[in-house]
């Protein structure tokens, strides 16, 4: 079946400009989580969503940074005001309401910010 | 404190040969999971092998094995026989908290990643 899909899967914008970001999980997942992969931090969990529960948003650098969960399914990611240290690959997985829930990643969005 | 420690950035192995990755965790919690991943050159981070830390025998999926030591803290992920699309980084990340499905307990912290070589 289809996996994860992100898009776009490249985002160049200027500093100071909003940026949104999607992430469609796997069809039947309940549980959605965004990560961050950059050089200098290594992989950083930024949010996660099961189900219609409140999500968990301890991870989330500052408040330019936002997400949403539609219906269960689709996720956006919003920078707000973009400054160059967002730079970096974001990563969206979906896992199973399984005790193991391996988490499976999307190819990420690549986004540069000038 | 780190959470995961992989204590090697790059690490060469030649085909067919077995080559061990080393992981080692730190953890308050008596029930956690511990995870292995690929991360080709192409990005994709692609799951492996689970360890739950109640799991009495050691997790294998096909030429993976985890090899868990539990009274170490330790996840070491074995590759038997490698092969040269076996080249790529190794992130080892583990989920604190049991079966809660909601709240904190299901995040993923990764440690910094092994690069593996795959030499002819």
């Amino acid at each position: 079946g289809a996996g994860v899909s992100q898009s776009p899967s490249n985002k160049v914008t200027e500093k100071g400009k909003d940026v949104e970001l999607r992430c469609d999980p796997i069809s039947g997942h309940t549980a959605l989580y965004w990560y961050r992969q950059s050089l200098g931090q290594g992989l950083e969990f930024l949010i996660y969503f099961q189900g219609n529960s409140a999500p968990d948003k301890s991870g989330l650098p500052s408040d330019r940074f936002s997400a949403e969960r539609t219906g269960g399914s689709v996720s956006t990611l919003t920078i707000q005001r973009t400054q160059q240290e967002d730079s970096a690959v974001y990563l969206c997985a979906s896992s199973e309401r399984t005790l193991r829930r391996e988490q499976f990643f999307g190819p990420g969005t690549r986004l540069t910010v000038l | 404190a780190q959470k995961i420690t992989q204590t090697q950035p790059g690490m060469f192995v030649q085909e067919k040969e077995a080559v061990t990755l080393d992981c080692t965790y730190d953890t308050s919690d008596q029930s956690y999971g511990l995870f292995w991943y690929k991360q080709p050159s192409s990005g994709e981070m692609i799951f492996l092998i689970y360890q739950g830390s109640y799991d009495e025998q050691n997790a294998t999926e096909g030429r993976y094995s985890l090899n868990f030591q539990k009274a170490r803290k330790s996840a070491n992920l074995v590759i038997s026989a490698s092969q040269l699309g076996d080249s790529a980084m190794y992130f080892c990340a583990m989920r604190e908290g049991g079966v809660i499905l909601t709240g904190g307990g299901n995040k993923l912290t990764f440690g910094t990643g092994t690069q593996l070589k795959v030499e002819l």
